[in-house]
């Protein structure tokens, strides 16, 4: 089962703009990581967040997380055509002993972004 | 280095055959996950191996679907008297055993049954 949902379910947007991609979850967690995916491939992963961080940047990659309303959205700055992909938001739920990662994503039905040139 | 590879990248099968997918993690990986990915339901969890424990087999959606990981390394997940339902793309993620750590993906087996 999903744990969120995520919106909007596509995004169409010219080369230079800025794309934000929202998502939100239903239980809480240990921290919240992006994804993207290409036709055909698997999923590349972008930046990840703990539960305690508020935002965190990677390139022209900003993502914010209010654990309070228990959502999150990615911003990618300056999109080129390059971008253009499905993007996922998994969050990662409570960890086992010893500090091991539980790792069981849950995923949101994703975001199709198209970045025309 | 080499990433997670999955094989094979397409099967087509006929309805009622078994089916076994490979998935060879990074090297070091001690953390392998299944999941599956079609149309209708979206990204599922199927199966987690952590080292030597136990398998969280919590996801996987009948008594068709098994999964093996042998010397803590190469897994294969077996899917028995395939159905039309089946069909999907198969993913495989390896990560570092550590909490916060990203999962790395293979490009998945893509699984047609006829």
């Amino acid at each position: 089962s999903q744990q969120g949902e995520e919106d909007p379910q596509a995004l169409s947007i010219q080369e230079g703009e800025n794309a934000t991609m929202n998502c939100s979850y239903k239980t809480s967690i240990n921290n919240l990581q992006w994804y993207r995916q290409n036709s055909g491939r698997g999923l590349v992963h972008l930046i990840l967040i703990r539960s305690n961080e508020r935002e965190k940047h990677s390139g022209r990659l900003r993502v914010t997380l209010d654990t309070s309303k228990k959502s999150s959205s990615l911003l990618i700055t300056a999109s080129r055509a390059a971008d253009t992909a499905s993007y996922f938001c998994a969050t990662d739920g409570p960890h086992g002993a010893g500090g091991t990662s539980y790792g069981k994503l849950t995923f949101g039905q994703g975001t199709i972004l198209t970045v025309h040139p | 280095g080499a990433g997670v590879s999955q094989s094979p990248s397409n099967k087509v099968t006929e309805k009622g055959k078994d089916v076994e997918l490979r998935c060879d993690p990074i090297s070091g990986h001690t953390a392998l996950y299944w999941y599956r990915q079609s149309l209708g339901q979206g990204l599922e969890f199927l199966i987690y191996f952590q080292g030597n424990s136990a398998p969280d087999k919590s996801g996987l959606p009948s008594d068709r679907f098994s999964a093996e990981r042998t010397g803590g390394s190469v897994s294969t997940l077996t899917i028995q008297r395939t159905q039309q339902e089946d069909s999907a793309v198969y993913l495989c993620a390896s990560s570092a055993p550590w909490v916060d750590q990203p999962q790395h993906f293979g490009d998945g087996t893509r699984l047609s049954i006829l």
